[in-house]
């Protein structure tokens, strides 16, 4: 069965620093991969999605993320933080035949000044 | 822009009894789901739902829960008799389309506490 693994439950940056949230997924068939975000008290706003297309998927708010096959990873990362990214984030698996989504536990990512 | 919307945002209710969670989906998508979270674990998969039918459930979607379109707008999640495991967030979500690379789209949330 397809699982998600988000390593770190809390990711500690400084306004203007790097930010890299890690997922790594379990399957023998690259799966379809989202990044969703949820800031406080709203739902999970789709951040980006890798769907084949293209190894290096852009999405809102300057984030990015590297689909590799050889490292099973879906990466999130921006090149300089902002205050208001802090939020929870989630990487999630989807695979052909199946609707659901396949959550991670989620990384709070907390940016301080 | 268009956007789900679920409510009530909160809801506490005694063990046993039955609460129904609502959800008003984007109103051009075909299908719907729940999803769950409970405290410090995984978003879950519960169900999705099209023409008016369950095309897919989790193993946590036993006999106890039950969905429905009673209307052209919203999307209902009752549970029965509910149980303190229960205890979760609560998620639905609309997509346009079907298939594994669709997006779906979440509402806000309605946090569920069984006491």
């Amino acid at each position: 069965a397809q699982s998600v693994t988000q390593l770190g439950s809390h990711v500690s940056v400084s306004e203007g620093a790097l930010v890299l949230l890690r997922c790594n997924y379990s399957s023998s068939v690259p799966p379809y991969l989202f990044w969703y975000v949820q800031y406080p008290n709203q739902g999970l706003q789709l951040l980006l999605k890798y769907t084949s297309a293209a190894t290096l998927v852009k999405g809102i708010n300057g984030f990015e993320a590297e689909f590799k096959k050889s490292e099973t990873s879906f990466h999130l990362t921006k090149p300089s933080a902002h205050m208001s990214d802090a939020a929870e984030y989630f990487c999630a698996a989807s695979n052909t035949g199946f609707q659901k989504l396949v959550f991670g536990t989620g990384t709070r990512l907390l940016v301080s000044p | 822009e268009p956007e789900v919307t679920q409510t009530p945002s909160h809801q506490v209710t005694q063990m046993g009894q039955e609460v129904i969670l609502r959800c008003v989906p984007i109103s051009n998508h075909l299908y719907f789901y729940w999803y769950r979270q409970i405290l410090g674990q995984k978003v879950e998969f519960l169900v999705s739902f099209y023409n008016n039918e369950i095309s897919e459930k989790s193993e946590i979607f036993d006999d106890q829960f039950s969905v429905e379109r009673p209307d052209g707008s919203n999307f209902t999640l009752k549970i029965r008799s509910t149980k303190l495991e229960d205890s979760a967030m609560y998620f639905c979500a609309s997509s346009e389309g079907t298939g594994p690379q669709e997006t779906q789209y979440f509402g806000p949330g309605t946090r569920l506490l069984v006491l």
